[in-house]
């Protein structure tokens, strides 16, 4: 049963350019969880799915940021005109139910702005 | 706004022996409590997940909780240098996200 995929891995990108992060959850898994790790910080949550909704996206940057989970699909993170400090790693966590469950996280992808 | 507590260490231990990690919470109503660990540069793996008052054991692991003071506890027995990781510590917060402590870092010396 393969875990929860993330790609891609490393993800470099100049100032004002796009970034798109894809997350495929565990197999029957509908829960979607987005996570960044800035550098020697911990984990702060972004934004929480289901299939075609946005259930809670409280820890989400207003502006540039945005996410989906389409009915097909990975779930995606979008950046737009990314800055600097933009630079993390950001993880995708997946459950198999809602609250108070456990979450499975995904490899990560480590985003660097040059 | 809900908070997790750890302390940062590093926490150091000879192999072999019992390495005991801490955490507190702020939010009195939490349910469920994770911990989880993150090797240097990897993602974060779950290790083990508790949600009553007392203790859960797997195999060289057991988790404490006590609702009443907000503290939860990991114990490793018989440490071993592969144990060398950063534990982190999370709650549940009101929508199912998780809350993580910024966790703590531990040396398992040889």
């Amino acid at each position: 049963n393969a875990g929860v995929m993330q790609n891609p891995r490393h993800l470099v990108r100049r100032r004002g350019q796009e970034a798109r992060l894809r997350c495929s959850p565990m197999k029957g898994h509908s829960h979607v969880y987005w996570y960044r790790q800035l550098p020697e910080e911990g984990l702060k949550f972004m934004v929480y799915l289901q299939k075609e909704n946005i259930i809670d996206e409280s820890g989400m940057p207003k502006e540039r940021f945005s996410a989906e989970f389409p009915k097909e699909g990975p779930s995606i993170l979008r950046i737009q005109q990314v800055v600097r400090g933009d630079s993390a790693a950001y993880f995708c966590a997946s459950s198999p139910r809602d609250i108070d469950y456990e979450q499975y996280f995904g490899p990560g992808t480590r985003l660097t702005v040059t | 706004q809900k908070e997790v507590e750890q302390n940062s260490g590093p926490l150091s231990v000879p192999e072999g022996a019992i390495a005991s990690l801490n955490c507190t919470y702020s939010d009195r109503g939490s349910q469920s409590f994770f911990w989880y660990r993150q090797y240097s540069g990897k993602s974060p793996e779950l290790i083990m997940s508790i949600y009553s008052n007392g203790d859960k054991e797997d195999g060289r692991f057991t988790a404490q909780l006590n609702k009443a003071s907000q503290y939860v506890s990991l114990l490793i027995r018989d440490s071993q240098p592969s144990d060398s990781a950063t534990y982190l510590c999370a709650v549940t917060g009101s929508q199912g996200n998780l809350i993580f402590g910024k966790g703590t870092k531990l040396s398992v010396k040889p």
